[in-house]
């Protein structure tokens, strides 16, 4: 069974500190995605990571993808309080390539 | 344009009921789902179509059915509902396989008294 964990699961922090979050598994993903998921909205897309070892970067917002593709990083620089949410990763099932497996995501409070 | 909407936004009921989720996407997707998400915020898959077809259909009891007219629309009936049904239910939709960006409408709060 295809798992993904995410860590920390909570994380408060002042406004200007930076932060990473961490999405591991022990199966290899095709590819791996990151949602963004604010307080009575639905998750919204922010990156796609395919190639292992690939590092893209949207503003302040670093993702990369592990060289054997079972693990992913966001790393925040400056965060600001609109960066508060859930982060959410999500990879498609080896068994089933229309499902997305989950992560239970990180819940991410910035302080002004 | 509201690119995947869902009515109601709310949806506050007594146990027993029935009730319905209407979900609709404007952007020519083939793909359509249906997601739980409980008060720990684990998104779980329930349902997906593709162009019609039913193509995921994760252990749900039977008192849950979706059904899809077409590819744009995706309904969500829920019969004798229990209070354990209480939850945020997300419809979304892509294009094509899981590679693809999923997008998700606003959510529907139910809650079952």
């Amino acid at each position: 069974t295809q798992l993904l964990e995410q860590s920390p699961q909570f994380l408060s922090i002042q406004e200007g500190e930076n932060l990473t979050v961490y999405c591991n598994s022990s199966s290899v993903f095709s590819s791996l995605q990151w949602y963004r998921q604010e307080p009575g909205e639905g998750p919204v897309l922010l990156v796609t990571v395919v190639t292992g070892g690939e590092v893209k970067k949207l503003k302040r917002l670093t993702f990369q993808f592990g060289d054997a593709r079972k693990d992913s990083s966001l790393h925040i620089t400056a965060a600001q309080p609109g960066d508060t949410g859930l982060y959410l990763c999500a990879g498609p099932s080896a068994g089933n390539n229309r499902k997305l497996i989950w992560g239970l995501g990180t819940s991410l409070a910035v302080n002004p | 344009d509201t690119a995947v909407s869902q009515t109601p936004k709310y949806l506050v009921t007594q146990m027993g009921n029935d009730k319905s989720i209407k979900c609709e996407q404007n952007l020519g997707h083939d793909t359509m789902y249906w997601y739980k998400q409980d008060s720990k915020k684990f998104l779980k898959i329930m349902f997906s179509y593709n162009n019609k077809e039913l193509i995921i259909n994760e252990t749900v009891p039977n008192r849950f059915s979706p059904k899809s007219p077409d590819k744009a629309h995706l309904n969500l009936h829920i019969n004798s509902l229990e209070l354990g049904d209480s939850a945020v239910y997300f419809c979304a939709s892509s294009q094509g396989t899981a590679q693809e960006t999923q997008y998700f409408g606003p959510g529907t709060r139910l809650l079952v008294l």
